[in-house]
């Protein structure tokens, strides 16, 4: 069946940066492309971008730009996460997921389970 | 940019009809995804495209969507059914994915 599989919980200090994984099983990697998702504690879900695993081509949420970069690794069908400069209001369960439907017409399914990243001193 | 408006709860008695309405300007003219989150649990397609199921999910849940509301409706509602539900659109602007910010469902 397909799957996202994450990376384990984080804890960093303020400054410092995060990479997480997505390790994806149960269909073709480079059909598809992988998009990020984030929720603060008791918050809603926050869109952070999307990546090709065709050709790595990415979209970024513009509140993100310059702190995160998406990247993909073909050869482990594996997406990563990277988030820069951390913020305590960037912790957060960040959230990978296989965006399904029309190019410019996307729904999520499924979803990673989740990587808690806590950000504190 | 493009906002989602949900009601922040809803309550039901089981065995009854929830409706968990999302807004937005002329949301009709868009498509419309839904997700249920349980807690401690990552989101689970329930409804894309305005009213279409995945497999698995129940003929309980329906949507609908039309001039400036779009509809999730579940029937028969159970105890299970109690999560938090999120819609969600694509938008033409610079940042294409929006969620409205979510609708905690509670079972009397």
């Amino acid at each position: 069946q397909v799957q996202l599989v994450q990376s384990g919980a984080e804890v960093k200090k303020p400054g410092a940066s995060v990479k997480v994984s997505c390790k994806a099983s149960g269909y073709t990697f480079t059909s598809y492309g992988i998009s990020w998702v984030r929720q603060a504690p008791g918050q809603g879900l926050e869109w952070m971008g999307w990546i090709s695993a065709y050709n790595g081509n990415t979209n970024y949420a513009q509140k993100l730009q310059g702190r995160v970069t998406m990247t993909t690794d073909t050869s482990t069908s594996t997406a990563y996460m990277e988030l820069r400069s951390l913020r305590s209001d960037d912790t957060a369960v960040y959230y990978c997921a296989r965006p399904v439907g029309a190019t410019t017409d996307n729904w999520f399914d499924p979803w990673g389970q989740g990587t808690l990243v806590t950000v504190s001193s | 940019s493009y906002v989602l408006t949900q009601p922040p709860s809803v309550s039901v008695a089981p065995g009854k009809t929830a409706r968990i309405t999302c807004g937005g300007n002329n949301i009709g003219s868009k498509s419309v995804h839904w997700y249920q989150q349980k807690p401690g649990q990552a989101p689970v397609l329930v409804i894309y495209y305005d009213s279409d199921r995945p497999s698995g999910i129940p003929e309980r849940f329906s949507g609908s969507n039309s001039g400036n509301t779009a509809t999730l409706t579940i029937s028969r509602v159970e105890a299970g059914d109690e999560a938090d539900y999120y819609c969600q659109v694509w938008d033409s602007s610079s940042d294409p994915v929006v969620f409205g910010g979510g609708t905690k469902l509670t079972v009397l």
